[in-house]
């Protein structure tokens, strides 16, 4: 079965710069979820998408934006990157017809800021 | 607002031995659903089980079981006869029931160490 596409699986960045993380979700689903998982720390909620509009925002900086397109794909834009976004980005989609909220995951992107 | 803790940092078991993860909830729903992943050294969040607020029955899947008890709000997590492979980080989640784009809220996790 297909599952959530993360890329790139793996990205390093210098201090400053900017990087786009993409996910695409499991087909059908309409509802997009980013978090952030600092080393040693729980996946934290950024923000989510349903049917391409904004549902939920966590503690998404303000240095960070994301939108989800027309084919439900999602990007991830972060901006004057720190040292402390280094940390591994999860996507997660969902169906919301299914009555229930069950978040399928992707494998992550690891960020590294040097 | 919710809250899932996960009072159990690290645990370190030897092989064969059963070991029992503890996750304590606090939410003001009635409905909610709460769930237990498991992330190995290689990063990927596994999806373990899922269980509604409304369904106190435990759960057994092979070498694993759930007990749920809303009274106490504890949703804990046992492993049988515990093996090296199950060596990872566990995360227990909750989450509200909406219908769309509800986040999860997710314990500080508990990196169980199971030695041969």
């Amino acid at each position: 079965a297909a599952g959530v596409i993360q890329s790139p699986r793996h990205l390093i960045k210098e201090k400053r710069e900017t990087a786009t993380l993409k996910c695409y979700p499991i087909p059908r689903h309409d509802t997009v979820y980013w978090y952030q998982q600092g080393p040693g720390q729980d996946p934290q909620f950024l923000i989510s998408f349903y049917e391409k509009m904004q549902s939920d925002k966590g503690s998404i900086p303000d240095r960070f934006s994301a939108q989800q397109f027309s084919d439900y794909h999602s990007e991830l834009n972060m901006s004057s990157l720190e040292l402390g976004d280094s940390a591994l980005y999860f996507c997660a989609s969902s169906f919301s017809g299914l009555g229930y909220n069950e978040q399928f995951f992707g494998p992550g992107t690891r960020l590294t800021v040097l | 607002a919710q809250k899932v803790t996960q009072a159990q940092t690290e645990i370190s078991v030897v092989e064969k031995e059963d070991v029992t993860l503890d996750c304590v909830y606090e939410t003001r729903d009635t409905t909610y659903y709460l769930f237990w992943y498991k992330q190995p050294p290689s990063g990927e969040l596994v999806f373990l089980i899922r269980r509604n607020s409304f369904d106190e029955q435990n759960e057994i899947s092979g070498r694993y079981s759930w007990n749920f008890q809303k009274s106490t709000s504890s949703f804990n997590f046992t492993i049988t006869a515990s093996q090296v492979v199950d060596s990872a980080v566990y995360f227990c989640a909750l989450s509200e029931a909406r219908d769309y784009g509800q986040n999860f809220v997710f314990g500080p996790g508990t990196r169980l160490s199971v030695l041969p």
